[in-house]
């Protein structure tokens, strides 16, 4: 199976700050990859696919780029409804598998 | 608009047994692979199971295997997760998840597994 590791596990930040998550393959997954963020008891929301594109109707200030086994989720300018927990997930070879997830907290 | 809506959750005790389904609509479900994943309370995510567009493979987690079903009916639109030999493990909010280039969720069902 197919090991993601996302850092860092929290991250205390203040709104309008920039922050990068990273997610990192144990194996190539071209760029089959997901960016989601979740509250607590909701589902998943898709952020980014394909490494790099934005789902429909997600906002520009989020981004995100990497190929291979090295991945990251950027947010140029924090928002109060960014605070949610985010993973990563790969969808190139089954089993899927998920990063153990990046809380994104208040400073 | 893609809506997936899942049910069938429910409280059980140890080597119970649930059904649960997922009901899509807004999209050609028999175009599309449908998985579930799960979540246990305070947990990160679980792929659990595939099964391809005409159903003819299907694949499972190794924590499931052996004691769970996935099937689909194409002409209801309709998604399955049969579950035998539960435990207290298996207690997780239950979700059907597209599989596509930008997958699509369902809210979930929550199985709670308990004596």
């Amino acid at each position: 199976d197919i090991q993601m590791t996302q850092s860092p596990s929290s991250l205390p930040a203040s709104v309008g700050d920039r922050v990068t998550i990273t997610c990192r393959a144990s194996q190539s997954v071209r760029n089959s990859l997901s960016w989601y963020h979740q509250k607590s008891g909701k589902a998943p929301k898709l952020l980014i696919y394909d490494a790099s594109n934005l789902q429909s109707g997600v906002p520009s200030r989020f981004s995100g780029s990497g190929s291979g086994t090295d991945f990251s989720l950027t947010i140029s300018s924090l928002q109060p409804e960014d605070f949610a927990t985010y993973y990563c997930q790969q969808n190139d070879n089954l089993p899927w598998t998920f990063g153990q997830g990046t809380r994104v907290e208040i400073k | 608009e893609v809506h997936l809506l899942e049910s069938g959750g429910a409280f059980t005790q140890p080597g119970g047994s649930l059904r649960l389904s997922c009901a899509a609509s807004g999209f050609t479900f028999s175009n599309y692979a449908m998985s579930w994943v799960r979540q246990a309370p305070g947990k990160g995510l679980e792929w659990v199971s595939l099964i391809t567009k005409n159903s003819d493979r299907t694949h499972y987690a190794d924590s499931v295997k052996g004691r769970f079903t996935i099937s689909r009916d194409n002409s209801n639109n309709e998604l399955y997760l049969q579950m035998n030999s539960l435990t207290a493990e298996d207690t997780a909010l239950y979700f059907c998840v597209t599989d596509s280039t930008a997958p699509a969720w369902g809210q979930g069902t929550l199985v709670t597994v308990s004596s």
